[in-house]
């Protein structure tokens, strides 16, 4: 079975451009998450996804960071305009109902200079 | 709100020998689940066990158990026979629907196994 597939592994941008984020859920899965990772800060909940519905945002940063989920099988979080602080490890996860454990993509390790 | 404390930043264990993680938590929801995950330094995040609320009994998978005490609010990670792969981050997680099922995660405990 493929599990959670996020694009691209790595990526690398300068200061003020555009990040676009991809994550593909498992398959019949209902519930998505997107977290992010530093060593400072841990792991954080960015905004959680239910049957396609954003149900908690509140994790986001500022208004420089948006996620869309168009579809079950499709979501992005896309950071416009980037910041250095920006830099961390980016997760996406999905759960097949709102009770059971979530299982986590690979991550993108975005780095902004 | 849902909170969990993770208060162990590093434990150390000799290889073959058990090791506790400890895990307590918040929440006035009587509905929730308590899972663990393992962060190897490969950077992935692996899910482990999973203690739901109501659940009399302990879960157990492999040589992962999990010491749940309701009444304490507790929910530790107990590894039995430790091997030098173990050595990762462990991570506590909770859902409960009071936070929307939104899943929170601990500040994590790096174990380190010792040959």
């Amino acid at each position: 079975d493929a599990g959670v597939i996020q694009s691209p592994r790595h990526e690398v941008t300068e200061m003020g451009q555009e990040v676009t984020l991809r994550c593909k859920p498992i398959s019949g899965h209902n519930s998505l998450f997107w977290y992010r990772q530093t060593m400072m800060r841990g792991l954080e909940l960015l905004i959680y996804f239910n049957n396609n519905v954003p149900i908690d945002d509140s994790g986001m940063p500022e208004d420089r960071f948006s996620a869309k989920m168009p579809n079950a099988s499709f979501s992005t979080l896309k950071i416009q305009p980037s910041e250095p602080r920006d830099s961390a490890v980016y997760f996406c996860a999905s759960s097949r109902d709102s009770n059971t454990e979530a299982f986590f993509g690979q991550g993108t390790r975005l780095t902004v200079v | 709100a849902q909170k969990i404390t993770q208060t162990q930043p590093g434990m150390f264990v000799q290889e073959k020998e058990a090791v506790t993680l400890d895990c307590t938590y918040d929440t006035s929801d009587p509905s929730y689940g308590l899972f663990w995950y393992k962060q190897p330094s490969s950077g992935e995040m692996i899910f482990l066990i999973y203690q739901g609320s109501y659940d009399q009994q302990n879960a157990t998978e492999g040589r992962y158990s999990l010491n749940f005490q309701k009444a304490r609010k507790s929910a530790n990670l107990v590894i039995s026979a430790s091997q030098l792969g173990d050595s990762a981050m462990y991570f506590c997680a909770m859902r409960s629907s009071g936070s929307a099922r939104q899943l929170t995660f601990g500040s994590g405990t790096q174990l380190t196994v010792l040959p």
